[in-house]
C-alpha cells in the first residue's frame, strides 16, 4: 500500500529555514518522481518542484533561489528545504508521488 | 508561466444533477511528444487533492464513470453527472506540459 507522510516544524520564524520530510512506503523512490506542492491562502495550489527517479531536480523559478529538494533512498525519505521564509509562505505543504498519490500535508505557519 | 483560468468559481448543484467545469490555458497544452498534460483534481474539505482525470480524458484508478474529461489545445472541460454528496469540494485543473506546472484557482461544487 502506497503511503506518504509529511513531517515538519509547524511554526517557523521569518527569515529562518523550513525543513520538511516526506516519508514514503509501498514503493521505491528510484522508480517515481516525487513532487512538492504547497497551498497558501494568497496563491492557492503552487507547484514547487520535484526530484526525478534518477535523482535530478527541477524547481519552480518562483522558489529556485531558496528551495532545495533532496532524498535518502535508504530511508525512503524526500526532503524539502526552503530558506529566507516570509509570512506569505504560510500554508500546507504536500509531497506527492507523480502527482497521483498525495500525502496528508503539513501545516506550516511563518510568524514571529 | 501558463495561466490556468477556471470557471465558474462556485457551482451550485442539486444532487443527481449534472455540471460542467471549464479550464482554459493561456497557451496550448500540447507537448512536443504529442500528449496533452491536463489533469483534474478534487479536494474534499480537510483533505489533500485527489487525482480524478489525467491527460485530459483518462479516469484515474477507482474514479467512477460519472466523471469525464474532454477538450484540446487550450480549452478543457470536466463533466460530472448524477452528482453525489461525496463529489462536493473544490475542483482544480493542472497543466504539466510546461514548466512551471500550474494549477487553476479552483471551482467549488456545493449543494443548491
Amino acid at each position: 500500500q502506497v503511503q506518504l507522510k509529511e513531517t515538519g516544524p509547524g511554526l517557523v520564524q521569518p527569515t529562518q529555514t523550513l525543513s520538511i520530510t516526506c516519508t514514503v512506503s509501498g514503493f521505491s523512490l528510484t522508480s517515481y518522481y516525487m513532487q512538492w506542492v504547497r497551498q497558501t491562502p494568497g496563491k492557492g495550489l503552487e507547484w514547487m518542484g520535484f526530484i526525478r527517479s534518477g535523482g535530478s531536480t527541477e524547481y519552480n523559478s518562483e522558489f529556485k533561489s531558496r528551495l532545495s529538494i533532496s532524498r535518502d533512498t535508504s530511508k525512503n525519505q524526500v526532503f524539502l528545504k526552503m530558506n529566507s521564509l516570509k509570512t506569505e509562505d504560510t500554508g500546507v505543504y504536500y509531497c506527492a508521488r507523480d502527482l497521483q498519490d498525495w500525502g496528508q500535508g503539513v501545516m506550516v505557519t511563518v510568524s514571529s | 508561466d501558463v495561466l490556468m483560468t477556471q470557471t465558474p468559481v462556485s457551482l451550485p448543484v442539486s444532487l443527481g444533477g449534472q455540471v460542467s467545469i471549464s479550464c482554459r490555458s493561456s497557451q496550448s497544452l500540447v507537448h512536443s511528444d504529442g500528449n496533452t498534460y491536463l489533469h483534474w483534481y478534487l479536494q474534499k474539505p480537510g483533505q489533500s487533492p485527489q487525482l480524478l482525470i489525467y491527460r485530459v480524458s483518462n479516469r484515474f484508478s477507482g474514479v467512477p464513470d460519472r466523471f469525464s474529461g474532454s477538450g484540446s489545445g487550450t480549452d478543457f472541460t470536466l463533466k460530472i453527472s448524477r452528482v453525489e454528496p461525496e463529489d462536493l469540494g473544490v475542483y482544480y485543473c493542472l497543466q504539466s506540459t510546461h514548466f512551471p506546472l500550474t494549477f487553476g484557482s479552483g471551482t467549488k461544487l456545493e449543494i443548491k
